[in-house]
């Protein structure tokens, strides 16, 4: 139980462009949804928490206008990449809950690379 | 202000050897706590985490970890390690908010020699 899904898994654009990753809970519905960011060899920033039928939550630093962020249903939320340019290129990692519970659970990551 | 450091950026060990994983964290309160393990190009799969009770909490793969209240630590430990065990070791805080947020250390990347 407890799997989620990213789709695509790799994504290569052209600059200028908008990309859109999709995040599903495959087994359990998930009120809560998170967006993190990962560099090479580093940790991960967290960017942003959606809760379904809600606007999402930006961390501090994120343009909330170059990664819009929708959660619009308790299995999906969508992160879309707008304009990308090459210092978007990253690892991208979505996660979910449920309601009243303490742990997320990751999907397997979408890796965004623009030239 | 919450953090989580992972002093160990790197650590090497040899198949069979024990192996310890240090956190400490930094939270007014007593947070939930996670590990979680990231191989090559992958998501995060989550090894154990803490909430409250025992404080020696079983997780997958033979991994467990010991939250000590007064060291503000929640060590990760396996008695003899795998050459699949080979990747990168998060450690998390989780905190309750208006949202539930989950702050991570800065990871430790773990070699494995045959």
């Amino acid at each position: 139980g407890a799997v989620v899904s990213q789709h695509p898994s790799w994504v290569i654009c052209k600059s200028g462009t908008s990309v859109k990753i999709e995040c599903r809970s495959l087994d359990f519905q998930a009120t809560t949804m998170f967006w993190y960011r990962q560099f090479p060899k580093q940790s991960l920033m967290l960017m942003a928490t959606s809760n379904e039928g809600s606007k999402a939550t930006y961390e501090q630093g994120v343009e909330k206008d170059k990664f819009l962020i929708n959660h619009a249903s308790l299995t999906l939320s969508t992160l879309t990449v707008t304009s990308a340019h090459p210092e978007d290129s990253s690892f991208y990692i979505c996660s979910a809950q449920e309601r009243r519970r303490e742990t997320q659970y990751f999907g397997p990551g979408t890796r965004l690379l623009v030239l | 202000a919450q953090s989580v450091t992972q002093p160990d950026i790197h650590i090497t060990v040899s198949e069979g050897a024990s192996l310890e994983l240090r956190c400490n964290y930094s939270y007014g309160a007593t947070p939930y706590l996670f590990w979680y393990v990231q191989s090559p190009g992958q998501g995060l799969q989550l090894l154990l985490k803490y909430f409250s009770g025992d404080t020696l909490v079983q997780g997958i793969k033979g991994f467990e970890a010991e939250f000590k209240r007064s060291q503000s630590s929640f060590n990760l430990r396996k008695p003899s390690v795998h050459w699949s065990d080979a990747a990168e070791y998060f450690c998390a805080v989780g905190l309750k908010t208006s949202y539930d947020k989950v702050i991570f250390g800065p990871g430790t990347s773990l070699s494995v020699i045959p």
